[in-house]
């Protein structure tokens, strides 16, 4: 099965830089990568999300690459905010299969 | 974006006791429901895939037994705890997705578990 790795566990960033999270996954046939974010208690997120047939997406201050070839996808925050401050989340899935196998999580704290 | 609730969102019973969460699609047609657990600190943990109409899949390590769900309806899937023991204490969370989604999963707000 489908196994996602996520670096790294913490992340601590002074507010205005940006945080960089980085997931690898085994799996070549997933084609799915979400980004979830996660707040103490609460559901999680969907924050950005990218499918194999594309390189990068951005949405405003976040943007996911993906590079298929080493099978791994990134999550950029720029110009952090004491906000975006949680636990994010990266996972995978094969569409066919629709189950989402997810990181570890990364622990952002934005220090203001 | 779609709208899925949970109910309740708190629940503290005794140990030896079941405890039934609902999980509810309400503006989308579900045709697959997902039940995740999460320990404090740690990620998401899919326990189970259910399909409306159908048996629900059971991760390895999730005894199907011990976690009966029942997907009667494309809005309505049931996660029932039965014989709850302090360690089954956690975070549950259902998703829901369906053909108008593109397969995008959303989540409930969780129902947190307290077995004493």
């Amino acid at each position: 099965g489908e196994n996602v790795e996520q670096h790294p566990s913490t992340l601590s960033v002074q507010e205005g830089d940006s945080a960089v999270i980085k997931c690898t996954y085994s799996d070549s046939a997933s084609n799915y990568f979400p980004w979830y974010k996660q707040e103490l208690g609460k559901r999680p997120q969907l924050i950005i999300d990218i499918r194999s047939n594309v390189g990068e997406k951005k949405d405003q201050r976040i943007a996911v690459t993906l590079n298929k070839t080493a099978k791994h996808f990134s999550l950029h925050i720029t110009e952090t905010q004491p906000e975006d401050s949680a636990v994010y989340f990266c996972a995978a899935t094969n569409f066919g299969n629709e189950k989402l196998t997810f990181g570890t999580g990364t622990r952002l704290t934005i220090i203001p | 974006g779609a709208v899925v609730s949970q109910h309740p969102s708190w629940v503290i019973c005794k140990s030896g006791t079941s405890v039934k969460i609902e999980c509810r699609s309400l503006d989308f047609q579900a045709t697959t429901m997902f039940w995740y657990r999460q320990f404090p600190k740690q990620s998401l943990m899919l326990m189970a895939t259910s399909n409306e109409g159908s048996k629900a899949t059971y991760e390895q390590g999730v005894e199907k037994d011990k976690f009966l769900i029942n997907h009667a309806s494309l809005t309505l899937s049931t996660l029932t705890v039965t014989s709850a023991h302090p360690e089954d204490s956690s975070f549950y969370i259902c998703s829901a997705s369906g053909l108008a989604s593109y397969n995008e999963q959303f989540f409930g707000p969780g129902t947190r578990l307290t077995v004493l």
